[in-house]
């Protein structure tokens, strides 16, 4: 039973333009969602959150927004870089569970 | 400031034998979180050591086992290998614990089962 889903494995984006990555989630005790950066051969690192009594934070160039009605978070990169370039995962925390659940995560590929 | 540090960085074992793999947590964190990475997944929580004391563990049998030492620094053990086993193995540290999630990953411990 998977309770954070990252239905697109990858995503390809022209340098400049935007990138929006999605997660859905199925576990409403989540209170608290979190998105990492993963590079090939280094451990995650945390990127934005945002508590689930906000429906939008900014930090720079990433925005993450949620839509607690539809179980649904997305994070907008914006100007995307190539040095964006990595596997992005998704996770929430909340209730009783002090650890993160993560979804599969989505590769983004930003093309020169 | 050292972050989280973890050894080895990879290594191979055949089915049967036994694995531990070590954690030194990032400077003034006294939490320690274990994840398993298998390959195309994300990390998927093993569990996780507050005051020396396993505090929670997620869906992992008893074939894996932790413990955390007074300097906060923390081992995972793991018996009876079998292929399954073979995954990135991810040290995370925390404060105390923190509640808003965020982790600091080590780089992990890539490990192989033959």
């Amino acid at each position: 039973d998977q309770q954070v889903k990252q239905n697109s494995p990858s995503l390809s984006v022209q340098e400049g333009r935007i990138s929006i990555l999605n997660c859905d989630y199925t576990n409403s005790m989540f209170d608290y969602f979190l998105w990492y950066k993963k590079y090939p051969a280094e451990g995650p690192t945390f990127l934005i959150s945002i508590s689930s009594i906000k429906d939008k934070n900014e930090d720079g160039r990433f925005t993450v927004f949620l839509n607690k009605s539809a179980k649904h978070l997305s994070l907008h990169i914006v100007p995307s870089q190539p040095g964006d370039s990595a596997v992005y995962f998704c996770a929430g925390t909340g209730g009783s569970q002090g650890n993160l659940i993560f979804g599969k995560g989505t590769k983004l590929s930003v093309k020169p | 400031d050292a972050g989280v540090t973890q050894s080895p960085t990879h290594l191979i074992k055949t089915r049967g034998q036994q694995v531990t793999l070590r954690c030194s947590p990032k400077s003034g964190h006294d939490t320690v979180s274990w994840y398993q990475q298998a390959l195309g997944q994300g990390p998927q929580f093993i569990f996780q050591y507050y005051e020396e004391e396993e505090r929670q563990r997620g869906n992992f049998p008893d074939r894996f086992s932790g413990h955390q030492f007074p300097n906060y620094s923390s081992e995972l053990n793991v018996n009876a290998l079998l292929l399954g086993d073979s995954a990135l193995y991810l040290c995370a540290s925390s404060l105390v614990p923190d509640l808003t999630g965020e982790l600091f990953f080590g780089e992990g411990s890539r490990l192989t089962v033959l």
